[in-house]
């Protein structure tokens, strides 16, 4: 069973402060991976993707992937009350397109 | 980003009832989509991959026949869910590959009573 490990939080953070989500993976031939965001009652929102080992920034976020290691994080800077919402990490299995998803972290900014 | 539509957003209905949704690529096509369901609280699992032109590859546990796929075109992809009963009530979300990534349509509440 590939699987897809997040904790569960939640995760608070003052305003301004860098949030840090982590996710580990099991499927070792995995080379897409994804984060996304959910408002509670929304559907998940893809805020950045990543298929190559180290760093990969886009604004506020930073994507980290460690192949070696089976692990990618989410880095938000500046953290603002908007940011508060559920991170999911997702990883396609190897060799498709099928996404496997982990259960979330959820993040408090608080102001 | 791409854009995947859903409709309807919400149904509620009485047990017994068989339930459609439609998913859509608005601005691209695409020969697989997939079907999730996100119970309270808990994260998407994915029930089946829809392809475009042949069977749905049914995810282990998910009924095939309560839960029926048909993608009869490369925008559209439909679940129906037949004889609803409470224990369906979920939100059901589908997804499709535009480039390299997954986009999510807005997902559909479904409610049995």
């Amino acid at each position: 069973q590939k699987e897809v490990e997040q904790n569960s939080g939640p995760l608070s953070v003052p305003e301004g402060a860098i949030a840090s989500l982590n996710c580990t993976y099991s499927d070792r031939g995995s080379q897409s991976f994804f984060w996304y965001r959910q408002y509670s009652g929304k559907s998940p929102e893809l805020i950045m993707f990543i298929y190559s080992n180290g760093d990969k920034e886009d604004g506020r976020f930073t994507a980290q992937l460690n192949k070696a290691s089976q692990y990618v994080s989410l880095l938000i800077r500046d953290s603002q009350p908007s940011d508060s919402a559920t991170y999911l990490c997702a990883v396609n299995e190897s060799g498709g397109f099928k996404t496997i998803f982990g259960a979330g972290t959820r993040l408090f900014v608080k102001a | 980003g791409a854009v995947v539509s859903q409709h309807p957003s919400r149904v509620i209905c009485k047990s017994g009832t068989s339930v459609k949704i439609e998913c859509r690529s608005l601005d691209f096509q695409a020969t697989t989509m997939f079907w999730y369901r996100q119970f309270p609280k808990q994260s998407l699992m994915l029930m089946a991959t829809s392809n475009e032109g042949s069977k749905a590859t049914y995810e282990q546990g998910v009924e095939k026949d309560k839960f029926l796929i048909n993608h009869a075109s490369l925008t559209l992809s439909t679940l129906t869910v037949a004889s609803a009963h409470p224990e369906d009530s979920s939100f059901y979300i589908c997804s499709a590959y535009s480039g390299a990534s997954p986009f999510f349509g807005p997902g559909t509440r479904l409610t049995v009573l």
